[in-house]
Formats: C-alpha cells, sequence, structure tokens
C-alpha cells in the first residue's frame, strides 16, 4: 500500500466549529486530492492539489479549504462544520507527471467525521 | 462534465457464480479506466486498469474487465466469486490529464 496517512481516523464535532483533517504522504507524489464518500453517490472530488500552494476546487468544495505548504502535507478545513458534511473522507495520491501522467489514485484509509 | 454510470446498485451472488459489473462512461475522447474495490470498512483498492492496448484487462484476485470503445464500456468479470469478494466496487474514468470521475459504485454480496 501507498504511505498515506490520515488523522483523525474517527472524528466527532458539533455544528458550528471548524475541523481540519490531515493527510500525510511518504510517496512524494505530487498530485494530492480529497474526496467525500457517502452512499449513493461514490466518491465526490472535493479539492485537490498539483503542487505546494497550487490547489484548485473539485465538484463539492462549498464549505471546505485545503492548504498544501509542503509537498507530504494536505490540509482539509472545514470552516464551520454542518450536518451535511457527515462523510467519509478520503485522501488521494498520484504520480501523474512524465510518462506516469494518468497513474492510478492510491487513497489513505478514510476519516469518519460526524457532525452533530 | 464527464461521467460514469453502474448498472447494478446491488448485485447478489452465490459463491461460485459467474460475475458481470456493468460500467459505463460519457467521455468521448481518449480515457483511461480504472475498477476500484472497497472492502467492508476499508479504503478503496485498485483492481485493474486500462491505459491502451488489449481491450481485455486482467487484474488482481482473478477479475478482468473489457473495454468496449465503440460502446463506452468498461464491464467487470469474474468467472466463480467467493465469499470473501463481498466488497463495493467502483469504476472510475479519467480523461487526459484530468480528474478522476467515478461511478456511485455497486454492492456485491456474495453468499456462503
Amino acid at each position: 500500500d501507498a504511505g498515506i496517512t490520515q488523522s483523525p481516523r474517527h472524528k466527532v464535532t458539533e455544528t458550528g466549529t471548524p475541523v481540519t483533517l490531515r493527510c500525510h504522504q511518504t510517496e512524494n507524489h505530487r498530485y494530492m486530492y480529497w474526496y467525500r464518500q457517502d452512499p449513493g453517490h461514490g466518491l465526490r472530488l472535493i479539492h485537490y492539489s498539483y503542487g505546494v500552494k497550487d490547489t484548485d476546487k473539485g465538484e463539492v468544495s462549498d464549505g471546505y479549504s485545503v492548504s498544501r505548504s509542503k509537498t507530504e502535507d494536505f490540509l482539509l478545513t472545514l470552516e464551520s462544520a454542518t450536518s451535511s458534511q457527515t462523510s467519509v473522507y478520503f485522501c488521494a495520491i498520484s504520480e501523474s507527471e512524465g510518462r506516469l501522467y494518468n497513474s492510478p489514485l492510491h487513497f489513505g484509509n478514510g476519516t469518519r467525521l460526524t457532525v452533530t | 462534465a464527464q461521467s460514469v454510470s453502474q448498472h447494478n446498485h446491488h448485485v447478489i451472488l452465490s459463491e461460485a457464480a459467474s460475475l458481470e459489473l456493468g460500467c459505463n462512461y460519457s467521455y468521448g475522447g481518449t480515457v483511461n479506466l480504472f475498477w476500484y474495490v472497497q472492502y467492508p470498512g476499508q479504503h478503496l483498492q485498485l483492481l485493474l486498469k486500462y491505459f491502451s492496448g488489449d481491450p481485455l484487462v486482467k487484474g488482481i484476485k482473478g477479475f478482468e474487465a473489457e473495454f468496449i470503445k465503440s460502446k463506452f464500456s468498461f464491464n467487470l468479470r469474474k468467472p466463480s466469486v467467493q465469499w470473501s469478494d463481498t466488497a463495493e466496487y467502483f469504476c472510475a474514468v479519467r480523461n487526459y490529464g484530468q480528474n478522476f470521475v467515478f461511478g456511485p459504485g455497486t454492492r456485491l454480496s456474495v453468499l456462503p
């Protein structure tokens, strides 16, 4: 398995509080992604990064922000958590450069977030 | 926008039955295609991928998939399923250099 660590693995928080999820990789891959997984929706892209300080929005980015100050770390912040953000969040990485421009995604173990 | 559909929400099979899970995508250009599996409580793992060449792709654990460009399909197959194949299966598509798009998933339950 790719060296991807997500923390925390589980979190319960209250509506209106800020929450930060962390993704740490040891593969030195350029691309990092945050997805959320909800029943019936599969995986939906929240934000992604294509390098240090280079990020862009995915299809469900409202209410989320990201930061990437180092190659190995990609943080996802819920500015003010809402119940609709209760979900399982997966970080993924991909090489996607040069001859590996379309290499697969490799996923972390996920963070289960509950907003009460 | 690119979209991916998976024909079945939930498939129930007995052990040793054959499996075929459907996947269709909307983009007409060059695509890379993937199947991922998610065992209960775990993260997604790559089963197989298609980039180019032979449209019949073999993956891990006896799975294979066939890319049919004219039908925009990439169906997953296994000749004989086992109880341990119980999981959720996701098809994913990626255009050249673009982001991945995932289907909604198909839950497979294999009865012992």
